[in-house]
């Protein structure tokens, strides 16, 4: 079955601060998922990627998925308080299967 | 806009009670899933639907069971729940088949049930 990891499982930057959160599969990503989840609420569609080598952006986050297919990174620049929650990302297998989630943390 | 709601938010049951947790979509989606979220182990899939009446199961479906009367409603039954089904339970609701690439999940806010 399709696995996902997520890395690093949980991080904690300064407001103002970029940072990467990584999603690697076992197995060849035909439809990448990133979603967010503000703690203890359901989770919130942010964008889905497709073609290998494809980027997208919404505001302050930018979503890649590798040529390859099987790693996508989800960046975010100059983060703020409001980007703090779980990053879920997904792949589509038959089923929808997710990674672990990553747990961001922004201190003001 | 998609709405996806679930009965409750919060939800405390002992040992050995039969557990009801109800979800709603309101746009037409043919498939609708049960998740489970737990600490370290992110979302794991139970049971999910493509259609009424029909039911698959996903990753852990024991100790559970799940009802599809009508499209728009999907419900999980623990009938006889446990303390290690205390637990984050999300729903979710999708537009095409599974194999469909634009398969985008709408959630619903999740029950968060702790069984004593």
């Amino acid at each position: 079955s399709q696995e996902l990891e997520q890395s690093p499982q949980s991080l904690i930057v300064q407001e103002g601060k970029n940072l990467t959160i990584n999603c690697t599969s076992s197995k060849t990503l035909y439809g990448l998922y990133w979603y967010k989840q503000k703690y203890g609420e359901g989770l919130i569609f942010l964008m889905m990627l497709q073609k290998g080598g494809e980027e997208k952006s919404h505001e302050k986050i930018t979503a890649k998925l590798d040529e390859k297919k099987q790693q996508s990174s989800l960046h975010i620049t100059a983060s703020q308080p409001s980007h703090a929650g779980i990053y879920l990302c997904g792949a589509l297998a038959g089923d929808m299967r997710f990674g672990a989630g990553t747990r961001l943390t922004v201190k003001p | 806009d998609v709405k996806v709601t679930q009965s409750s938010r919060y939800l405390v049951k002992r040992t050995g009670e039969k557990v009801f947790l109800e979800c709603v979509q309101d746009m037409d989606h043919e498939n609708m899933f049960w998740y489970r979220q737990d600490p370290g182990l992110g979302l794991r899939l139970i049971y999910f639907s493509y259609d009424v009446k029909m039911k698959e199961k996903g990753d852990i479906p024991e100790g559970y069971s799940v009802s599809r009367e009508k499209k728009e409603r999907f419900s999980l039954i623990l009938e006889s729940a446990s303390t290690n089904q205390t637990s984050m339970y999300l729903c979710a609701s999708s537009l095409w088949g599974p194999g469909e690439v634009y398969n985008e999940q709408f959630f619903g806010p999740g029950t968060r049930l702790t069984v004593l």
